[in-house]
């Protein structure tokens, strides 16, 4: 298995510009989560699906950050309009029930938004 | 509340020397419990876990960590380090339907 993918792995863009990360994770994982890290506030998890279904979002800083999951291979974080202080490493992960909860985490993107 | 707490936010440790890194958490079940690394540049690897059992659990690349219910620590070891251990390691606990909470990691750096 190819282990939970992310793209891009590194993205500059400027403030007000809309930014779209993208994950696809391990096949037959029925959860998918979104993290943050920073130096300043360490790994936060921003929100996690089940069956492609939003469980909890509590994370999410404010309203300039969604995220979808459209199918079971795909899920996207977007930042609009974003801001110098998004920036840092996004990291997706995933995880089958089945397994008790391991999460496998792919590589990470990081964002700078000058 | 869930949480977690590692104690110890850098650790320097000369190569062949024994590691210890602490974890402490807070849960009012039987935790599940989980240690990754993170090397730099790089997402976060398990090493190992504790579900329930046999409260030393063995791991990858020569670790082990201990469950102790009474001081409600789940400790990191390894007898002899080596150079490439040098990364950041993360504790974490699961809360409730696999939420993760992570420590705030214990950044390891070994000396030659």
């Amino acid at each position: 298995d190819a282990g939970v993918i992310q793209s891009p792995r590194h993205e500059v863009t400027e403030m007000g510009q809309e930014v779209t990360l993208r994950c696809k994770p391990i096949s037959g994982h029925d959860y998918l989560f979104w993290y943050r890290q920073t130096m300043m506030r360490g790994l936060e998890l921003l929100i996690y699906f089940n069956n492609n279904v939003p469980i909890d979002d509590s994370g999410m800083p404010e309203d300039r950050f969604s995220a979808k999951m459209p199918n079971a291979s795909f899920s996207t974080l977007k930042i609009q309009p974003s801001e110098p202080r998004d920036s840092a490493v996004y990291f997706c992960a995933s995880s089958s029930g089945d397994r008790g909860g391991e999460q496998y985490f792919g590589p990470g993107t990081r964002l700078t938004v000058t | 509340a869930q949480s977690v707490t590692q104690p110890d936010i850098h650790i320097t440790v000369s190569e062949g020397a024994s590691l210890e890194l602490r974890c402490n958490y807070s849960y009012g079940a039987t935790p599940y419990l989980f240690w990754y690394v993170q090397s730099p540049g790089q997402g976060l690897q398990l090493l190992l876990k504790y579900f329930s059992g046999d409260t030393l659990v063995q791991g990858i690349k020569g670790f082990e960590a201990e469950f102790k219910r009474s001081q409600s620590s789940f400790n990191l070891r390894k007898p002899s380090v080596h150079w490439s251990d040098a990364a950041e390691y993360f504790c974490a606990v699961i809360s409730g339907t696999y939420k993760y909470i992570f420590g705030t990691g214990t950044r390891l750096k070994v000396l030659a």
